[in-house]
């Protein structure tokens, strides 16, 4: 079935440090791979995301890359700092026959960046 | 503010009550997503909405429904709670039916059975 798997569930750094967040997704067919930063209690809100035919995109301190033959996608921060502590998603697309835009949601990463 | 609107914020309820969430999609959106997220959990699918009508089912129990009216507003209706029920309800909407790129959630429902 549709599956993201998600690591590491928590992540802790020191400001200035680079973090680095993996997931896996089970349908080959999939074709978008957003990231979600969500704060406590606050809706999850999207900070960049890729398509399966590009393999890396960057905007400033975020990267994210796509190794589609091991389906496995990845955030990268550097510079951290503490405002990027937050809980961080990976989602990926299920496409193929599907006929919904539903995004499958990874577990979850909680960052803290410490001071 | 990202255009989707939910209500109310907060509901507090006792197991086996009734309650019905909404949401107003973004202008010119015609789909609408709804998502749970228990506590320390990601966002689970539930069910989607397309100008009107249901275009695909997660993991929705029976005990839950929606609906999306002409005018693309959408409500989820969840019965017969439990406390298991507790959570926070997302919803989000895009243009596209099959493309999720760029859809935003709502500031979310946060529901507690007790």
């Amino acid at each position: 079935g549709e599956n993201v798997e998600q690591h590491p569930s928590t992540l802790s750094v020191q400001e200035g440090d680079s973090a680095v967040i993996k997931c896996t997704y089970s349908d080959s067919a999939s074709n978008y791979f957003p990231w979600y930063k969500q704060e406590l209690g606050k809706r999850p809100q999207l900070i960049i995301d890729i398509r399966s035919n590009v393999g890396e995109k960057k905007d400033q301190r975020i990267a994210v890359t796509l190794n589609k033959t091991a389906k496995h996608f990845s955030l990268h921060i550097t510079e951290t700092q503490p405002e990027d502590s937050a809980v961080y998603f990976c989602a990926a697309s299920p496409h193929g026959s599907s006929n919904t835009g539903k995004l499958i949601f990874g577990q979850g990463t909680t960052l803290q960046v410490k001071p | 503010d990202s255009g989707v609107t939910q209500t109310p914020k907060h509901l507090i309820t006792a197991t086996g009550q009734r309650v019905t969430l909404r949401c107003s999609p973004r202008s010119g959106d015609l789909s609408v997503y709804w998502y749970q997220q228990s506590l320390d959990q990601g966002l689970q699918f539930l069910i989607q909405y397309y100008n009107g009508e249901e275009r695909a089912k997660g993991n929705i129990l029976e005990r839950f429904s929606a609906q999306q009216f002409p005018d693309l507003h959408s409500e989820l209706n969840l019965s017969s709670l439990e406390l298991g029920d507790s959570a926070l309800y997302f919803c989000a909407s895009s243009v596209e039916p099959r493309d999720p790129v760029g859809y935003t959630f709502g500031s979310g429902t946060r529901l507690t059975v007790v």
